[in-house]
């Protein structure tokens, strides 16, 4: 099992309110990943970093925000939550070889009314 | 258009015979494929890499092929256990800019 912590893994929140999704990691990984998953779907990259003070775009569009100010810490940001965010969000690490073998946390399951 | 294929229909086998899936791409130019397991409501796990210039891979009960010539990976499970039932993900770690490109994966259900 991976040591990657993702909280809270359910919630559920009316529209407008700012949430944020937390991801941490003791595995001393400099590289992080969210994802967006829903169910029968593929996984869509939103958000990645390649170490502190690194973030970056992924390919889907996404009104959500990330930080990395620790190397083990990459919270996720939405600031008006709307029912097009329901979804399974998923947080990722990596250690910088070659291959991105990704580890993976439980997930948050998102649900906007 | 680049895609990564999976068969999304939910492939059954009975216990105790050889599974096999199958992950097809299109105009990519993958350094590695990797396959993972997902569990429901739980993230990818981990299982096996397999390089550009390698044809096949073994760990255990698992077995993956690559052609890059056909652009295809076959993903085999011997033995086949209730247990290895889940949702099988292919993806692609493209050599241009070593991002992780996923597919849709196939549900795999192993019958007692």
């Amino acid at each position: 099992e991976a040591d990657i912590y993702q909280t809270p893994r359910y919630l559920v929140i009316g529209t407008g309110k700012k949430i944020t999704l937390e991801c941490s990691q003791t595995m001393g990984h400099d590289k992080m990943y969210w994802y967006q998953q829903d169910p029968g779907m593929e996984l869509h990259l939103i958000h990645y970093s390649y170490g502190v003070n690194s973030t970056e775009k992924g390919d889907l569009s996404s009104e959500s925000t990330v930080s990395r100010i620790r190397t083990e810490h990459f919270p996720l940001t939405l600031e008006s939550a709307r029912p097009s965010h329901t979804s399974q969000y998923l947080c990722a690490s990596s250690d910088q070889g070659s291959t991105d073998t990704q580890y993976f946390g439980p997930g948050t399951r998102l649900t906007v009314l | 258009s680049q895609k990564i294929e999976q068969n999304s229909e939910a492939l059954n086998i009975q216990e105790g015979k050889t599974a096999t899936l199958t992950c097809n791409y299109t105009n990519y130019s993958p350094a590695y494929l990797q396959w993972y397991r997902q569990d429901p409501g739980r993230g990818p796990v981990f299982l096996l890499l397999i390089r550009e210039n390698e044809k096949e891979k073994r760990k255990e009960r698992l077995k993956v092929t690559f052609d890059t010539t056909l652009k295809q990976s076959l993903f085999h499970i011997t033995a086949s256990q209730p247990a290895d039932s889940a949702t099988y993900l292919c993806a692609l770690l493209l050599d241009s800019n070593y991002q992780l490109i996923w597919g849709a994966g196939t549900k795999l259900i192993i019958k007692p």
